[in-house]
């Protein structure tokens, strides 16, 4: 039972455009929420991340937001780069959960 | 300098082998883990060690044994491999368990059952 879900699979953006990334969980303790960038045959690199006591959190070109209510969080790339392609994948826990819990993650691939 | 290191990078062997995959980490972190992805590319945990200690197996077959001699290092061993075992697994590391921190991923180790 998947408690954290990334629904696209993959999605595809010209350079200088925006690209948001989804990201929905269904455990209403997750307070702790995390977005990783992963080249191919390399490891899971963290990006950004939220606390739960926020609803958005930027760090350059890279900005978070939080939908408690919606239990929905996503990542926006802006503007979007060719070195930004990658899978994205979204990661949630809690103070007493001791792991982190992943999606699936998002293929994005930046067209020059 | 890397961070968190996992050996090998690939690993082919055949069904019924043991074979060992060890991670280190240099960043002096508490808390160390083994994740497994899967062919759905989920990465679904498999343990969790905190100073050395057990604290997660996630419904893990006995047939995987994590080793800890010290809270740098956390060594995956899997007896008698089958097809199934065939996976990426990632090390990674975090500073404490859970909450407000994130953790760091090795390279990743290509598991292939023959």
């Amino acid at each position: 039972d998947q408690q954290v879900k990334q629904n696209s699979p993959s999605l595809s953006v010209q350079e200088g455009r925006i690209s948001i990334l989804n990201c929905d969980y269904t455990n209403s303790m997750f307070d702790y929420f995390l977005w990783y960038k992963k080249y191919p045959a390399e490891g899971p690199t963290f990006l950004i991340s939220i606390s739960s006591i926020k609803d958005k959190n930027e760090d350059g070109r890279f900005t978070v937001f939080l939908n408690k209510s919606a239990k929905h969080l996503s990542l926006h790339i802006v503007p979007s780069q060719p070195g930004d392609s990658a899978v994205y994948f979204c990661a949630a826990s809690a103070n007493n959960f001791n792991k982190f819990y992943f999606g699936s993650g998002t293929k994005l691939n930046v067209k020059p | 300098d890397t961070a968190v290191s996992q050996t090998p990078k690939y690993l082919v062997t055949q069904m019924g082998n043991d074979k060992s995959i060890k991670c280190e980490q240099n960043l002096g972190h508490d808390t160390m883990y083994w994740y497994k992805q899967d062919s759905k590319k989920f990465l679904k945990i498999m343990f969790s060690y905190n100073n050395k200690e057990l604290i997660i197996n996630e419904t893990v077959p006995n047939r995987f044994s994590p080793k800890s001699p010290d809270k740098a290092h956390l060594n995956l061993h899997i007896n008698s491999l089958e097809l199934g075992d065939s996976a990426v697994y990632f090390c990674a590391s975090s500073r404490e368990t859970g909450g407000n921190t994130e953790a760091f991923f090795g390279q990743g180790t290509r598991l292939t059952v023959v």
